[in-house]
């Protein structure tokens, strides 16, 4: 069954570092997201992406943010400068239309 | 403000007992989707209702979506300590067709 898969399962980083989140969506899929979850707190929308090109984003999208589908099967969250409050659960989704599907997440811990 | 309330936040339960789930909005929803997620795991698409007054069954688990597309329940049938998880509602409003609303969810706890 085809799933979404994210890399690493874990990330540690020094404050003010640069990291990159990489997703592989499943394959037929249009639309793309990160979300990211605080320990013990909601899933927060951070993008969308569908056509090549950002669709959505919320207020915790800043300019620190960026995403990209390099190569037609991988979706990268890139975060500059990162700071303390960064540290989550990033998850990567995928959908055709109306049916998201998850990926394991990535948990990014900055120190 | 949460454009999906969930109620209730925390749901302790003996198995064997039923459990109902709620999911409310006053905005429509063009579909509306439940999840399951386990501790540090992504969640796990259970169903997606799309029509109003549609009703799903997947096994013990019951989910409708009301007439008017604004609101939405799971109802689990004879609980079992595996149900224990945070159930999540999310749905794409008929506005933004690019970004999924999800509820803070509804954790449950089933004990044996």
């Amino acid at each position: 069954e085809p799933e979404v898969t994210q890399t690493p399962s874990h990330q540690v980083t020094q404050m003010g570092q640069e990291v990159i989140l990489r997703c592989v969506p499943i394959s037929n899929h249009l639309y793309f997201y990160w979300y990211r979850q605080i320990l013990g707190q909601k899933v927060e929308f951070l993008v969308s992406f569908y056509n090549n090109e950002i669709s959505e984003k919320s207020e915790i999208f800043d300019d620190r943010f960026s995403v990209e589908r390099p190569d037609g099967s991988n979706f990268t969250l890139k975060i500059r400068s990162t700071k303390l409050e960064d540290s989550a659960m990033y998850f990567c989704a995928s959908s055709f239309y109306n049916e998201q599907f998850f990926g394991p997440g990535t948990r990014l811990t900055v120190l | 403000t949460q454009l999906l309330e969930q109620s209730p936040q925390f749901l302790s339960i003996q198995e064997g007992e039923n459990l109902t789930v709620y999911c409310n909005s006053s905005s429509v929803f063009s579909s509306l989707q439940w999840y399951r997620q386990e501790p540090g795991e992504g969640p796990v698409l259970l169903v997606t209702v799309v029509t109003g007054g549609e009703v799903k069954k997947l096994k013990r688990l019951t989910f409708q979506f009301g007439d008017a597309r604004k609101d939405s329940s799971l109802h689990i049938t004879a609980a079992q300590p595996g149900d224990t998880g945070l159930y999540l509602c999310a749905g794409l409003t008929t506005d933004s067709w690019g970004k999924f609303q999800f509820g803070a969810g509804t954790q449950v706890v089933v004990t044996p």
